[in-house]
């Protein structure tokens, strides 16, 4: 139990594209998921957390009118990337909140490698 | 505010040897911990948690930890070493009452060698 799902695993755009990825909770509901970014040999950087039925909350640094998040039910978040550029290649990776007996884990997508070109 | 450091960036064990992977943390309320592996190009893979129970943590494949609050350390141990372990581990806090959020070590790279 407990996995989350992102969609799509790799995707190449070009420069000033928009691009969508999508974030399930296939087997539980999460009211919170949360958005991280990854440069190679880096840690997880926490880029905003998305609350089911509110606004997200980025972190500080993070434009919010670049990275768009929509939680639009209990098992689904999407970060949109508008008017990518080259600078925005990463990896993405989603996580999602369980909790269970007064205590809880965050589960990760797999992430999404974006690359613009 | 809460933070971890991961003693080591890349630590190498020969097959069958023991891993020690350190975590020390710093929170000012007692916290979550939790360490995770990432294999390359994929996601983050729970392997253990501790939350307020017993101060020895055991995980998935074999891997264990001990919360030591006065050391602030919950370092990640695993007997015997074998070639699949290879991979980027991290470290992580959050603040039980807070908001979920998890803060992360750099990570520490593990490579086992034949």
């Amino acid at each position: 139990g407990a996995v989350v799902s992102q969609h799509p695993s790799r995707v190449i755009c070009k420069s000033g594209t928009s691009v969508k990825i999508e974030c399930r909770s296939l087997d539980f509901q999460a009211t919170t998921m949360f958005w991280y970014r990854q440069f190679p040999k880096q840690s997880l950087m926490l880029m905003a957390t998305s609350n089911e039925g509110s606004k997200a909350t980025y972190e500080q640094g993070v434009e919010k009118d670049k990275f768009l998040i929509n939680h639009a039910s209990l098992t689904l978040s999407t970060l949109t990337v508008t008017s990518a550029h080259p600078e925005d290649s990463s990896f993405y990776i989603c996580s999602a909140t369980y909790r269970r007996r007064g205590s809880y884990e965050q589960y990760f997508g797999p992430g999404t490698r974006l690359t613009v070109t | 505010a809460q933070s971890v450091t991961q003693l080591g960036s890349h630590v190498s064990v020969s097959e069958g040897a023991l891993v020690l992977l350190r975590c020390n943390y710093s929170s000012s309320v007692p916290p979550y911990l939790f360490w995770y592996v990432q294999y390359p190009n994929q996601g983050l893979q729970l392997l253990l948690k501790y939350t307020s129970a017993a101060t020895l943590v055991k995980g998935i494949n074999g891997f264990e930890a001990e919360f030591k609050k006065s050391e602030t350390s919950f370092h990640l141990t695993k007997p015997s070493a074998h070639m699949s372990d290879a991979a980027e581990y991290f470290c992580a806090v959050s603040d039980p009452g807070g908001s979920e959020k998890l803060v992360f070590g750099k990570g520490t790279k593990l490579t086992v060698n034949p």
